[in-house]
């Protein structure tokens, strides 16, 4: 492992059902972060965890929880899917929750039908 | 959102020199950051403003004025791998980053 990865790359799901993206950075970063990224709005912050063993809601919480068991894992649920989840969903990581630099995840495309 | 706006599109020809610009709110505002990201990919960081002034890295610079809550990001001698999205995103009081919606700059031959 390189820096940031996601899985899966992409995913078409069921309305209802639940499914977990995960993300995984081997770079020891404190800081993680989850984001989706619509046409039109941009890149907006779903959740966030400054280090291990603590999170918190960004600008869109809503329908997703996340835990973060360890410094490298920060995976995102969505308990029960609906259409408007569906987005391309980015992970991040810094050195710090007030470092200079974020790094970003391949992403992952999700479709909800 | 936190009104970071930035134009949608831009176009511009090869070797030439386009300029970026972003507007924020000033309230609690801490630095301000450019993103590339070439479509079907990960935004990669391209630069970071605290300070008001120029920030020169080889052929992109970026500026900002922090009593404006106004920054551009300057591309010079344009080439065809340009073409990108290039975000503008801001850090107020929580250094949670938030986003503009991006500008997306076609560069033609």
């Amino acid at each position: 492992i390189a820096g940031i990865t996601q899985a899966p790359t992409s995913q078409i799901l069921a309305a209802g059902r639940r499914m977990t993206l995960r993300c995984t950075q081997d770079m020891r970063h404190n800081a993680m972060y989850w984001y989706r990224q619509d046409l039109g709005l941009g890149l907006r912050l779903i959740h966030y965890s400054n280090t291990a063993g603590t999170t918190g809601k960004g600008e869109v919480p809503d329908g997703y929880s996340v835990s973060r068991a360890n410094t490298d894992d920060f995976p995102l649920t969505l308990a029960s899917a609906v259409p408007s989840q569906t987005s391309v969903y980015f992970c991040a990581s810094s050195l710090g929750p007030e470092a200079n630099e974020q790094f970003f995840g391949p992403g992952t495309r999700l479709t909800v039908l | 959102g936190q009104n970071i706006d930035q134009p949608t599109e831009m176009t511009a020809t090869e070797g030439a020199i386009v300029q970026i610009n972003c507007t924020y709110q000033t309230s609690g505002f801490n630095g301000l950051f450019w993103y590339q990201q070439h479509a079907g990919e990960a935004p990669t960081f391209l630069s970071y403003n605290v300070l008001d002034g120029l920030e020169e890295k080889g052929r992109f610079s970026s500026f900002l004025s922090r009593s404006k809550g106004y920054s551009y990001l300057l591309l010079k001698e344009l080439q065809m791998k340009d073409s990108a999205s290039y975000l503008c995103a801001v850090t107020f009081g929580d250094y949670k980053l938030s986003f503009g919606a991006g500008t997306t700059v076609t560069v033609r031959a």
